[in-house]
Formats: C-alpha cells, structure tokens, sequence
C-alpha cells in the first residue's frame, strides 16, 4: 500500500527555523515534492527531489533520504505569510507519474 | 511558475446533474492530471491524461467521471450525476516546461446540492 505520513500540525516563532518531516512507504519512487497551501487556494510547488541530500532553494530547503524513506523540508527566518499547510507528496510511476499526497502539516508561525 | 488555467472557479449543482470542470494546462505539454480535495482531506489523484488518452486512473475515477480534450488545447472532467460527496476542489495539474515538477491550477471549488 502507499502510506505518507507528517505531522498534523506544528507551531513556529517568526523568524526561527522549522523542520517539517515527511516518511513514506511507496511501491514505486520516482521524486519527493513538497508544496505549500493556503487556506481555500491550490497547492503551490516549492521543491522536489529524486536524489539523496539537501536541495537548497532561499529560505527553503528539502532533504531526502531514499534507503530510508525520509524527507525534510526546512524552513528557515519564518514570516508570518509562512502560516500554511505543507504537502508531502511522493511520484511513484515515471518521471511524468501522478503525486500520492499526505494529509498535510499545518504550519502556524507566530509573533 | 508556469501557469494553469481553470474555469469556472466555482461551480453549484444540484444532485444528479452534470457539470464539466475546465483546464488550460502548460502550452505544449502532452501530460496533464486532475486531482481533488474535500475540504480538510488530503488531495487525491483521480487521472493523468496523455496524447490524448487516459494514462492512469485511480479507484475514485469510476464510470461517471471522463476526461477528453475536445480542441486541442483545452481539457476538461465531467462528471456525469453527481453527488454529495463529489463537492471538493478539483485542480488541474502539469508539468513545467521541460522539468518534472508539477504545477497546480487555481482549481475548481464543485459544491454539490
């Protein structure tokens, strides 16, 4: 079965950093995603990753570990705009297959 | 980000009726994905759509669901009778231009009657 798990929510002070981890058991891998989601608003892409390491990208940054089924992502100098959901999401197929999502990590960031 | 396109961004219905949910995704692109999400779920992958036919569909893509791409550009979902349970936001997806990220549309917020 697929299986992705996060957890549900978690809470930050503005301008600290945030570790959001993502695990997951998939038959089939094909690149980790990480999307951030505002209320009532589509997912927006924030990093992806097919090989083992730390993907650097500003304040955000995303880690995978493949052997171990596991996924960061980072978030560093917090904004209150952070405040969000971030979706864990694993491509199982070929390199245009569809996203297994988990159910999100609540993000609120506060003064 | 490369920009997808949906139309209507609401739609009401009453039960039973049919309603298609429209997508323009990334120009020259033969793939594209529709997904959903009940309001407080996880976002769930219904279909993938290439040149022109169904490559993927997952369990919740039944026979009242289909997918086509009537002119060449455009995409749409229909669903045929719908009900309750389909209210949910339906968001159309694809890839970037040479890249293998995927990028949403605004999505579609279907509110069934």
């Amino acid at each position: 079965g697929q299986n992705i798990d996060q957890p549900t929510e978690m809470t930050a002070t503005e301008g600290a950093i945030v570790q959001i981890n993502c695990t997951y058991q998939t038959s089939g891998f094909n690149g980790l995603f990480w999307y951030q989601q505002h209320a009532g608003e589509a997912p927006t892409f924030l990093s992806y990753n097919v090989l083992d390491g730390l993907e650097e990208k500003g304040r955000f940054s995303s880690f995978l570990s493949r052997s171990k089924g596991y996924s960061y992502l980072l978030l560093k100098e917090l904004q209150m705009k952070d405040s969000a959901s971030y979706l864990c999401a694993v491509r199982r197929g070929g390199s245009q297959g569809n996203l297994i999502f988990g159910k999100g990590t609540k993000l609120s960031v506060k003064p | 980000e490369p920009e997808v396109t949906q139309t209507p961004s609401h739609q009401v219905t009453q039960m039973g009726q049919e309603v298609i949910l429209r997508c323009v995704p990334i120009s020259n692109h033969l793939y594209f994905y529709w997904y959903r999400q009940i309001l407080g779920q996880k976002v769930e992958f219904l279909v993938s759509f290439y040149n022109n036919e169904i490559s993927e569909k997952s369990e919740i893509f039944d026979d009242q669901f289909s997918v086509e791409r009537p002119d060449g550009s455009n995409f749409t979902l229909k669903i045929r009778s719908t009900k309750l349970e389909d209210s949910a936001m339906y968001f159309c997806a694809g890839p970037g231009p040479g890249t293998r990220e995927q990028f949403f549309g605004p999505g579609t917020r279907l509110t069934v009657l």
